[in-house]
């Protein structure tokens, strides 16, 4: 069972809708990230979160904010989203940032922009 | 930047051993990762390889060469279960990103 969970599972929200995504992980872990899924293409990394602090922006678009209250918790607040942003929003968590540390990642949210 | 490559797909039969390979380009080398998606679920993690040589884990091994800017995960007596995507992921650049190739999905056939 993974020791990362996101919720919702899957997200229908038209152009003009806010939502969030929300991410929990039970590890005791203190990096987190969020990463782009989308068919036929690599997972791309949006964002990385080391001990509450935001550490790595990948040029990801302003329609996508994060949010990072505690070690434990990740959110990826949508708003005014684009039909392309479709696709499976991966969160993962590792124990730090140092090379050899694997990341954990949860099921992900389908999100689909009507 | 960093780039990837591995074969898109691969067919396989149920015991028999299959190789994955992976070869990459980046401006520095940290290591890398290779992960196992089952469709509709999450990347688990399989292996690391920062050195030179052969990792073996049970049925799954992984060989790095960085001279050569190759991997290759191995899968031994496959079962069925074994059907799924496989990501090859490297350390390094600018930044030290995590850079995921698109993956190479499995088919195990009877």
């Amino acid at each position: 069972e993974t020791g990362v969970t996101q919720t919702p599972r899957h997200l229908v929200m038209g152009m003009t809708n806010k939502k969030s995504l929300k991410c929990e992980q039970h590890l005791g872990h203190n990096a987190m990230y969020w990463y782009k899924q989308s068919a036929k293409k690599p997972l791309e990394l949006m964002f990385v979160y080391s001990l509450e602090e935001r550490v790595e922006n990948n040029s990801v678009p302003s329609r996508f904010s994060p949010e990072c209250p505690n070690s434990s918790h990740l959110f990826l607040h949508l708003h005014t989203l684009q039909p392309e942003d479709s696709a499976l929003y991966l969160c993962a968590s590792s124990l730090g940032l140092a090379d050899s540390y694997e990341q954990y990642f949860g099921p992900g949210t389908r999100l689909t922009v009507t | 930047g960093q780039n990837i490559d591995q074969p898109t797909e691969m067919t396989a039969t149920e015991g028999a051993i299959v190789q994955i390979n992976c070869t990459y380009q980046t401006s520095g080398f940290n290591g890398l990762f290779w992960y196992q998606q089952h469709a509709g679920e999450a990347p688990t993690f399989l292996s690391y390889n920062v050195l030179d040589g052969l990792e073996e884990k049970g049925r799954f091994s992984s060989f790095l060469s960085r001279s050569k800017g190759y991997s290759y995960l191995l899968l031994k007596e496959l079962q069925m279960k074994d059907s799924a995507s496989y990501l090859c992921a490297v350390r390094g650049g600018g930044g030290n990103k995590l850079t995921f190739g698109t993956g190479t999905q499995l088919k195990v056939e009877l």
